[in-house]
This record gives C-alpha cells, structure tokens and sequence, in this order.
C-alpha cells in the first residue's frame, strides 16, 4: 500500500545530542512536509519541500534543518535538541496542485 | 497571515446525539478547508474537506459547511459512537502556488458517552 513512513517511532535523545527523524514515501508527491505537535496542541509547520526547493516558516528555529536527497525520503535534523523540543514529528506529503495532505504515523522525541 | 479559530475546546455528547465543532478564519483568500481527526497518539486522517466552491458537504454521519461570506465553516457529526472520539482540528489552505499550506486551529476534543 502507498503509505508515509517514519522511523524511528519513538526517540530518546539527550539534551544537546544531534538527533535525525526520517520520513519516507511511496505515494511519489512532489511535496514533503515536516510539523511539530506538541502536547494537546494543533500541528505546526516547521518547513516544507516542492521537489528539492526547500521553504522555511519564518518562525522555526534555526537548530532544526531538513534535507531531503530524493523524492521518497526527507529527513529532519535536530541539531542540539532542548528539552523544549520534545514533541511528536509528524511528516506529510502532497502531490502538486493537489490539496490533500497525507500524515505519517509520527515519531515521539523524548529529551532527557 | 491566515488565523483559525476553533471552538468549542472541548466537547461531551451522550451517544446517539449529534456533535458540531465550529471554525472561523481571518483570511478571505483560503480556499479549502479540511477536518482532521486524530485519535490518541496516531496520526492526523483526514475525514472530509470542502472547497470554497461549494457551501456544503455530506459523507455518511459527517458533514461540513462552509459560509464563505461569515467565513466560518463548521463539522457536523450525527448519530455520534464511542469511536468518534479523538481531537479534531479544522484547517485552512492558502493557495500559495506549487504548495498549500494548513493553518490549523487549535483542535476540539470530542468525548462520546456510551
């Protein structure tokens, strides 16, 4: 079945330890999206990828990048985790033109 | 920039009786407004969406309506069961070209009372 992948589903990292969350994708959409959720809290848009234009929100943190090496995976580096930044990641991809999102399962960080 | 605002925050019904969650939006460009339901721990799944073409749409127990002038549209679920319960968020798209982008509100937590 067409799908979004993440892995891993869980992750616990230490405080200042770079970490990375991978998101992969057979649905072949153009776009690839990565949002933070934080407890009882609506998604929010970190950045987001057309193909390999990258689009960064004005207010996401300059510790977290993306990279995104082909069509199918997109990956989010955290580079010196707070304990601020525990949260769910969730990805989710669109085909150009087209509305629908499609999420992920999500990985829950956990920063000790 | 596009704000969404959802109400209520929380919201108990006994099974059987019919659920409505409410958004308004600032932005009178978006044009497409999904619903989300979100169970515990698991991934957002869309349920329905609307277009700002249209002003109503109906699935099965789920509908939405969408008044573009008011601009605020609106999740109707009927004959509600113990597995409609989970956190549903509303969202807004502003078309920005080669992508969309979800403004999503601040999510309602429905709780079906068997």
């Amino acid at each position: 079945d067409a799908m979004v992948i993440q892995n891993p589903r869980y992750q616990v990292t230490q405080f200042g330890k770079p970490v990375t969350l991978s998101c992969s994708q057979t649905l072949n959409h153009n776009v690839m999206y990565w949002y933070q959720q934080k407890s009882s809290q609506a998604p929010k848009l970190l950045f987001h990828y057309y193909d390999k234009d990258f689009n960064n929100e004005a207010d996401t943190p300059d510790n977290f990048q993306s990279r995104r090496p082909n069509t199918s995976f997109c990956f989010l580096d955290i580079r010196s985790p707070g304990l601020g930044d525990a949260a769910m990641y969730l990805c989710a991809t669109s085909r150009f033109q087209r509305y629908e999102q499609y999420f992920g399962p999500g990985t829950r960080l956990t920063v000790t | 920039g596009e704000n969404v605002e959802q109400h209520p925050s929380t919201l108990s019904v006994q099974e059987g009786d019919s659920a409505v969650i409410k958004c308004t939006y600032s932005d009178s460009a978006s044009n497409y407004f999904p619903w989300y339901k979100q169970e515990l721990g698991k991934r957002p799944q869309l349920i329905i969406d609307i277009r700002s073409n249209v002003g109503e749409k109906k699935d099965q127990r789920i509908a939405v309506t969408l008044n573009k002038t008011a601009k605020h549209f609106s999740l109707h679920i009927t004959e509600t069961q113990p597995e409609d319960s989970a956190v549903y968020f509303c969202a807004a798209s502003i078309d920005g070209g080669a992508t969309n982008k979800l403004i999503f509100g601040t999510g309602t937590l429905l709780a079906v009372q068997p």
